[in-house]
């Protein structure tokens, strides 16, 4: 275990409202990733972090904010949810390899 | 932009049977990774493997890097086999971000 945490697991939200994922590491890596999970697609890279305060857009940007203030937490924020962002996110870290955290599902309705 | 192609996208198997997945990849990769994803939806990293191969119990893996493509064996499948293999790669000239394949969705029957 990599010591990756993401919170919460679960969530459910309604259109229109802003949401903050967390990602906790324990290791003092450098790379951060957030991928979102759909059916009938493999993960794909929403945004990722090479240190503190550097971030950079992945593929599925749009309608995603985040911020890396310190070294261990790296948050996801849904400025104001659509139901397109109903999806499995996970976090990764870069060390040896990637390693993902368990996954939040997220539920707009 | 990279390409990252798996094969099959569906596969059934009995118990005790061995299994290949197929992985290419369009360009010159850092990185190439192997995972299982269980039913419970966890991701479990199976192989770092850019080159060479490797084995782990009844899984092994190899990497033809200049061929571009990788396979993952499974030898005498057991029905926690089960779930989607996703195959993801580093490109060497896109930094450090891992690109994933739309995996395989393996069911091993008892």
């Amino acid at each position: 275990d990599a010591g990756i945490t993401q919170s919460p697991r679960h969530k459910v939200t309604e259109t229109g409202t802003p949401v903050t994922l967390r990602c906790h590491q324990t290791e003092n890596h450098r790379y951060m990733y957030w991928y979102r999970q759909d059916p009938g697609h493999g993960l794909r890279l929403i945004h990722y972090s090479y240190g503190v305060k550097d971030t950079d857009k992945g593929e599925v940007s749009d309608g995603y904010s985040v911020s890396r203030s310190k070294t261990e937490d790296f948050l996801l924020t849904l400025e104001s949810a659509t139901s397109s962002q109903t999806s499995v996110y996970f976090c990764a870290i870069k060390a040896y390899g990637y390693t993902f955290g368990s996954g939040t599902r997220l539920t707009v309705v | 932009g990279i390409q990252v192609e798996q094969s099959p996208p569906d596969l059934i198997l009995q118990e005790g049977a061995n299994s290949t997945l197929r992985c290419n990849f369009s360009d010159s990769v850092n990185n190439l990774q192997w995972f299982h994803q269980n039913p419970w939806g966890q991701l479990i990293n199976l192989f770092y493997i850019p080159s060479g191969t490797k084995q782990n119990g009844r899984l092994s893996a190899t990497t033809v890097a200049t061929e571009r493509y990788s396979l993952l064996y499974i030898s005498s499948s057991q029905t926690t086999d089960s779930g989607v293999y996703f195959c993801a790669v580093e490109l060497a000239t896109s930094g450090s971000r891992l690109t994933f394949g739309e995996g395989t969705q393996l069911t091993v029957n008892p």
